[in-house]
């Protein structure tokens, strides 16, 4: 079982309340992924990161932002959370040999 | 437009029935195919991974096969157990092992009952 852990599991907050989601792994894998998913649905490229101080968006437009201080550290940062944003996130490495990790998730909903 | 098509898209069987999910895609240029599957509420878990040169990988009950001439997969599972329920999602990458674009099919939901 891979080693990449996710908080919180799950969280209900108010409009316009800043959150991070916290994503680590123990792998020293150097690519990061935060990727969304809705019910049924594929999940979407948000966010992704090669390595420290390197991070890029992804396919999916995203008014997220995340950081890359750490290897094992990938947050991602809602400023001002809207309904919209009410979704399940994501996080993964990679480690080489086509193998990619996902964490458990975090199931966001926005009253 | 590179894609990723399952069916079906939710499937109930028995407990100790085998079943069959089937992927099409469209991603050029190929270089692998995974299986993940997903338990209700949690990330994706890999079941199979295959390249271009394979066109069978085993792990366990399940079996994955792939045709790249027709661009389809299949993910077969035998004598199926109740925490097999889940949804079974086909991934296709376009690059190699520096992990190009990776295309997500929506999934086939399995529901095994007792």
């Amino acid at each position: 079982e891979a080693d990449i852990y996710q908080t919180p599991r799950y969280l209900v907050i108010g409009t316009g309340k800043k959150i991070t989601l916290e994503c680590s792994q123990t792998m020293g894998h150097d690519k990061m992924y935060w990727y969304q998913q809705d019910p049924g649905m594929e999940l979407h490229l948000i966010h992704y990161s090669y390595g420290v101080n390197s991070t890029e968006k992804g396919d999916l437009s995203s008014e997220s932002t995340v950081s890359r201080i750490r290897t094992e550290h990938f947050p991602l940062t809602l400023e001002s959370a809207r309904p919209s944003h009410t979704s399940q996130y994501l996080c993964a490495s990679f480690g080489g040999s086509y193998e990619q990790y996902f964490g458990p998730g975090t199931r966001l909903t926005v009253t | 437009k590179n894609q990723v098509e399952q069916s079906p898209q939710s499937l109930i069987i028995l407990e100790g029935k085998n079943c069959t999910l089937q992927c099409n895609y469209t991603v050029s240029p190929f270089s692998n195919l995974r299986w993940y599957k997903q338990d209700t509420g949690r990330g994706p878990v890999s079941l199979t991974i295959m390249t271009f040169s394979e066109n069978t990988k085993s792990n366990g009950r399940y079996t994955a096969t792939l045709d790249a001439d027709t661009k389809q997969s299949s993910l077969h599972i035998t004598a199926s157990q109740l925490s097999d329920s889940a949804s079974y999602i086909c991934v296709v990458s376009d690059r190699g092992s520096t992990l190009g674009r990776l295309y997500f099919g929506r999934g086939t939901q399995l529901t095994v009952w007792p």
